[in-house]
């Protein structure tokens, strides 16, 4: 079956390490991704997107992700996490340019710890 | 931030009553989603609204009923729910055929039957 994977489940990191959260798709044709992130107590916040262009892309709070076609993947990197980036982490894909399902893996839950 | 509304934020009900979430968006958009959290599991894509019309309904039961009065609102009406539709429902809004297509959520209803 088709499906976004998350490795991850649970990670855990001290404040200024790095972070890199893998994303799998499973996809074939045109996709457009994204990473969510659910800060404790909030909603569904878009930390970044890629539909197309340079596979590096860059989001809010320094966070970036990189688009690697031939292994079918969205991995997610900070190189020096904060504290305030605890929260659960959400790759997404959508299928097609006009398709309207965003398709989830199972999220990651990251604890930085001071 | 105030794109995606969502009321009630929590609700408890028992599998006899009848409630209904409802869900506004304020960003002009013309696609209207609900969507299921449930606890170590994808977010599952329920309904999609789009010009008001339902183009997608995925094998929800129908003891969940959806409603789009217009492109700003959605309802999701409930009755005869189970223990294990207890979960976090999400709205979301996003402008469909357009090229940067993206998705933003409401803070969400935690919905607890018992």
């Amino acid at each position: 079956a088709q499906s976004v994977s998350q490795h991850n489940h649970h990670v855990i990191l001290s404040e200024a390490a790095s972070l890199e959260l893998g994303c799998n798709y499973s996809y074939g044709g045109t996709v457009n991704l994204f990473w969510y992130v659910q800060y404790p107590g909030q909603h569904l916040q878009l930390l970044l997107k890629y539909f197309s262009g340079d596979p590096l892309v860059k989001g809010i709070k320094g966070f970036e992700a990189e688009f690697i076609k031939s292994k079918f993947s969205f991995n997610l990197r900070k190189p020096s996490v904060q504290w305030s980036d605890t929260a659960e982490y959400f790759c997404a894909v959508k299928v097609g340019v006009s398709g309207y399902a965003l398709n989830f893996g199972k999220g990651t839950s990251l604890l930085v710890t001071p | 931030e105030t794109g995606v509304t969502q009321t009630p934020r929590h609700l408890v009900m028992g599998m006899t009553n009848k409630k209904s979430l409802k869900c506004e968006q304020h960003l002009g958009h013309n696609a209207m989603y609900w969507y299921k959290q449930s606890a170590k599991k994808p977010l599952e894509l329920m309904f999609v609204y789009n010009f008001k019309e339902q183009t997608e309904n995925n094998s929800v039961p129908s003891r969940f009923s959806p409603e789009c009065p217009n492109s700003s609102h959605l309802f999701l009406h409930l009755h005869t729910l189970q223990p294990e539709d207890s979960a976090l429902y999400l709205c979301a809004s996003s402008q469909v055929w357009t090229s940067l297509e993206t998705q933003y959520f409401g803070p969400g209803t935690r919905l607890l039957v018992l």
